[in-house]
């Protein structure tokens, strides 16, 4: 089956410390993006990929970092920089010239 | 400032009965819009596509409506399921020198009960 997969679906971190959050698409898309959803808010974008190799930052970028090394995965990792990392992160995937985003089924990170 | 604003914030109804949800943008230049379903603890799925020729469309018991000179779109659900219970939101694209560009709402958030 085709489809975008996120791993854990929940993380618990200590304050200080550095996490990754995964993301896997087997869908053939050249495009990947993160976003962070907070209670009352819209996505907001962290971090996006439209190809191997290269990302961008998003609107909300400070304490995150990506990679984009396979076009498969394109995995997350949270800093000990970023001040309020709890949160529900979605990983979504998209053709190029295509609207429609696919997503995983969500990581919830909890800072403890 | 391109923005997607939704109402309700949320919403309760009985099951069986209808609701409509709004959505109001400002994004510019317009690509399409589209509405989501996000179930709780899950990713959102899109459920139709506006673009800006098209007035209504719709998906099983879903129809939107897009009134592109007012910049409104409208979620109608009839004979709504407890299944229904869940985040509505509304994307709208627009195009950009580096592509097309998505803007989120913030939902709309529906309990359907008993």
């Amino acid at each position: 089956d085709g489809g975008i997969t996120q791993s854990p679906k929940y993380l618990f971190r200590k304050e200080g410390q550095n996490v990754t959050l995964s993301c896997e698409q087997n869908l053939n898309h050249d495009a990947m993006y993160w976003y962070r959803q907070d209670p009352g808010q819209g996505l907001r974008l962290i971090y996006y990929s439209q190809i191997v190799n290269d990302f961008q930052k998003g609107d909300i970028a400070e304490g995150y970092s990506v990679s984009r090394e396979k076009k498969e995965s394109f995995p997350l990792t949270v800093t000990s920089a970023q001040k309020n990392p709890t949160a529900f992160y979605l990983c979504a995937s998209r053709e190029q010239g295509n609207t429609e985003a696919f997503f995983g089924q969500g990581t919830r990170l909890t800072v403890v | 400032k391109n923005q997607v604003e939704q109402s309700p914030q949320s919403l309760i109804i009985l099951e069986g009965k209808n609701c409509t949800l709004q959505c109001n943008y400002t994004v510019s230049p317009f690509s399409n819009l589209r509405w989501y379903k996000q179930d709780t603890g899950r990713g959102p799925v899109s459920l139709t596509i506006m673009t800006f020729s098209e007035n209504t469309k719709s998906n099983g018991r879903y129809t939107a409506t897009l009134d592109a000179d007012t910049k409104q779109s409208s979620l109608h659900i009839t004979a709504s399921q407890l299944s229904d219970s869940a985040s509505y939101i509304c994307v709208v694209s627009r195009l950009t020198g580096g592509g097309n560009k998505l803007t989120f709402g913030t939902g709309t958030q529906l309990k359907v009960e008993l």
